[in-house]
């Protein structure tokens, strides 16, 4: 069982409003990522990070931003939301380095901007 | 990167086996082949995952092309809790998207 963890499940929020979404792992994993995903829609990666002080973007251009102060820790920010931000975001971490390397998922945090 | 190609959605009987086939003809030689499922309002799980030997584990068995040009994920016995988007993902580990999911295949299974 994947001991990851992502709050809030929804949110509901208006434009302008400055939003962080949290994720949060305890299998001291190095390597952790957010994906965005759209209704039936494939999952695009927006940010990763190799381990603390590491963020890099991923291949879908995002306004969020990333930070990485703890291994356990990789919270999502929006400055500014706006109604295009509205989507479900992932967020999953793996076991990176090994040959066997997975990746496990949070439930999702599903974001209505109105 | 390396893409998979899968049919948009299959269907099956309940306790029936089920094959979802997976091509990957760009596959290069260090990538690895992964299977994860999604169920509805989840984020996806693990399946399985191979390099060139046929695998099994408790949920599935994984079945792999000589060529490694294609794979097939294999239910043994369909339940209605299999019912879910499968991603079939090529992994090339120690870069940086290595585990890119394209749309997958739908799978309806029929009580």
């Amino acid at each position: 069982e994947a001991d990851i963890y992502q709050t809030p499940r929804y949110l509901v929020i208006g434009t302008g409003k400055k939003i962080t979404l949290e994720c949060s792992q305890t299998m001291g994993h190095d390597k952790m990522y957010w994906y965005q995903q759209d209704p039936g829609m494939e999952l695009h990666l927006i940010h990763y990070s190799y381990g603390v002080n590491s963020t890099e973007k991923g291949d879908l251009s995002s306004e969020s931003t990333v930070s990485r102060i703890r291994t356990e820790h990789f919270p999502l920010t929006l400055e500014s939301a706006r109604p295009s931000h509205t989507s479900q975001y992932l967020c999953a971490s793996s076991d990176a380095g090994t040959a066997n390397e997975k990746l496990f998922f949070g439930s999702g945090t599903q974001l209505s901007v109105l | 990167d390396a893409k998979t190609t899968q049919p948009n959605s299959m269907e099956s009987n309940e306790e029936e086996p089920v094959h979802l086939p997976c091509n990957h003809s760009t596959i290069s030689g260090t990538d690895y082949i992964h299977w994860y499922r999604q169920l509805p309002s989840q984020g996806p799980e693990y399946v399985i995952h191979g390099l060139t030997s046929n695998v099994n584990n408790r949920m599935a068995s994984l079945a792999i092309a000589e060529d490694r040009k294609s794979s097939t994920l294999i239910l043994h016995r369909a339940t209605l809790r299999d019912a879910a988007v499968y991603y079939c993902i090529l992994s090339r580990p120690n870069t940086g998207n290595q585990f890119y999911f394209g749309t997958g295949t739908s799978l309806t299974v029929i009580p």
